[in-house]
C-alpha cells in the first residue's frame, strides 16, 4: 500500500527564518495536498499539486512537486508565529480513490 | 455559515454510552467522509459516502455505525466504545468523491474521550 512520509517530524524555529517540510511517497503521486492543522482542531487547506514540476503559492507558502511525483516540498519565508501548526500531505492513492495522509510535521515558531 | 460544521465538538462518553456525532456541510459537495486522528498517527479514513451511497468501509468495527440521510448531513453512531477508540474525529466533504481528484474541505472535529 502507498505510503507518505513527512520529515522533520517536528520542527521549532526562530521568527523571520525560513523552513521546509518535505513529503516522500513510496508510490507516484497523483495529486498532492498540502493542509495545516491547529493543535486539536480540523485541517484548512493550503494548495494541491498535480503536475511534476507544478509550483504553488499561498501568502508566504510555496510548495512544490518534483518532477518524478514522488516528493512534494513545502517552504515557509520568514516565519511567523501565525504559521505554527501541523502541516499534513495527503495524496490520492494510488489503489483507489481513497486519500492517504501524511503522518504531519509539528512547527513551533518562537517570537 | 462555515463551510462544514461539526458536533458536538467535545465528548466524553463511558464504555456502555451510546451517542453520536453530527456533521453539516453547507457547500453543496456530493460526498462526506468520516476520519479518526490519533495521538501521532496519520489520518484513518473511516467511511466515505458518495451521493448518500456508502463507498468505502475502512475495516472499521462495528460499534461504529455511520448514517449519511442526504448528501448534507453525516452521522456517525457510536456505542459501546473502547478507551483506545478515544481520538479526535473529523469529517470532510468534497464536491464529487469516488476516484476524484477533488479537494477535501474538513470540519473541526470532534474530541472523543473514551472513560
Amino acid at each position: 500500500s502507498q505510503e507518505l512520509e513527512q520529515s522533520p517530524q517536528s520542527l521549532i524555529v526562530q521568527e523571520g527564518k525560513n523552513l521546509t517540510i518535505n513529503c516522500t511517497s513510496s508510490k507516484t503521486l497523483y495529486g498532492l495536498y498540502w493542509y495545516k492543522q491547529k493543535y486539536g482542531e480540523g485541517l484548512i487547506f493550503l494548495m494541491m499539486l498535480q503536475k511534476g514540476g507544478e509550483e504553488k503559492s499561498h501568502e508566504k507558502i510555496t510548495a512544490k512537486l518534483d518532477e518524478k511525483k514522488q516528493q512534494s516540498s513545502l517552504h515557509i519565508t520568514a516565519s511567523q508565529p501565525s504559521h505554527a501548526g501541523i502541516y499534513l500531505c495527503g495524496a490520492l492513492s494510488t489503489g483507489g480513490f481513497k486519500t492517504i495522509f501524511g503522518a504531519g510535521t509539528r512547527l513551533f515558531v518562537k517570537a | 455559515e462555515t463551510g462544514v460544521t461539526q458536533t458536538p465538538r467535545h465528548l466524553v462518553m463511558g464504555m456502555t454510552n451510546k451517542k453520536s456525532l453530527k456533521c453539516e456541510q453547507h457547500l453543496g459537495h456530493n460526498a462526506m467522509y468520516w476520519y479518526k486522528q490519533s495521538a501521532k498517527k496519520p489520518l484513518e479514513l473511516m467511511f466515505v459516502y458518495s451521493l448518500e451511497e456508502r463507498v468505502e468501509n475502512n475495516s472499521v468495527p462495528s460499534r461504529f455505525s455511520p448514517e449519511c440521510p442526504n448528501s448534507s448531513h453525516l452521522f456517525l453512531h457510536l456505542h459501546t466504545l473502547q478507551p483506545e477508540d478515544s481520538a479526535l474525529y473529523l469529517c470532510a466533504s468534497s464536491q464529487r468523491g469516488h476516484a476524484s481528484t477533488d479537494t477535501q474541505y474538513f470540519g473541526p472535529g470532534t474530541r472523543l474521550t473514551v472513560l
